[in-house]
């Protein structure tokens, strides 16, 4: 069982709310990333972190924001929530020491805007 | 463009049968390949890793197959059991080389569903 935890689990918001999903590891990984993900789709990067401070932007374009001020914690941010941003949401961390980065993904966060 | 294409793309069978599921992919530079189930509603589960030189790799009832030359992977589940219905993730690494967040190109899934 990977120490991966995201809050909440479940969130329905009206649009135009700011939210804050939440994601926290205690395996002490360098490397945290956000995936997008409909039903039955693959998923998409929208943002990864190599580390404190450090905060990149993924393949998939996303009016969401990140923040990494520590090491165990990586908050999504959406400032104006939209029904597009209706989806499944998955923290991934893994650790750069392995040889073959394993990642280990919470259990996600299902958004609804109304 | 760096795809994984995997099929097929839903599967039912009875429990205590067999399967096999296919990941197709044109990625390069190749580092490895992954396999990962996801229950409804959860974050996926690594399965299993191969890296270059390896063809096959085994967790349990799950074993993996690859052929870098075909590019081509399988998963295949021996004496299915009801909690193997999921959905199974086939993820190909093209390193650092491949840009982004260790250049991972993930496939849509083969949603297995094992019936009693």
């Amino acid at each position: 069982e990977a120490d991966i935890y995201q809050t909440p689990r479940y969130l329905v918001i009206g649009t135009g709310k700011k939210i804050t999903l939440e994601c926290s590891q205690t395996m002490g990984h360098d490397k945290m990333y956000w995936y997008q993900q409909d039903p039955g789709m693959e998923l998409h990067l929208i943002h990864y972190s190599y580390g404190v401070n450090s905060t990149e932007k993924g393949d998939l374009s996303s009016e969401s924001t990140v923040s990494r001020i520590r090491t165990e914690h990586f908050p999504l941010t959406l400032e104006s929530a939209r029904p597009s941003h209706t989806s499944q949401y998955l923290c991934a961390s893994s650790d750069p020491g392995q040889g073959t980065e394993t990642q280990y993904f919470g259990p996600g966060t299902r958004l609804l805007v109304l | 463009k760096n795809q994984v294409e995997q099929s097929p793309q839903s599967l039912i069978i009875l429990e205590g049968k067999n399967c096999t599921l296919q990941c197709n992919y044109t990625v390069s530079p190749f580092s490895n390949l992954r396999w990962y189930k996801q229950d409804t509603g959860r974050g996926p589960v690594s399965l299993t890793i191969m890296t270059f030189s390896e063809n096959t790799k085994s967790n349990g009832r799950y074993t993996a197959t690859l052929d870098a030359d075909t590019k081509q992977s399988s998963l295949h589940i021996t004496a299915s059991q009801l909690s193997d219905s999921a959905s199974y993730i086939c993820v190909v690494s093209a390193g650092r080389a491949g840009g982004g967040a260790d250049g991972l190109t993930f496939g849509k899934g083969t949603h297995l569903i094992i019936q009693p």
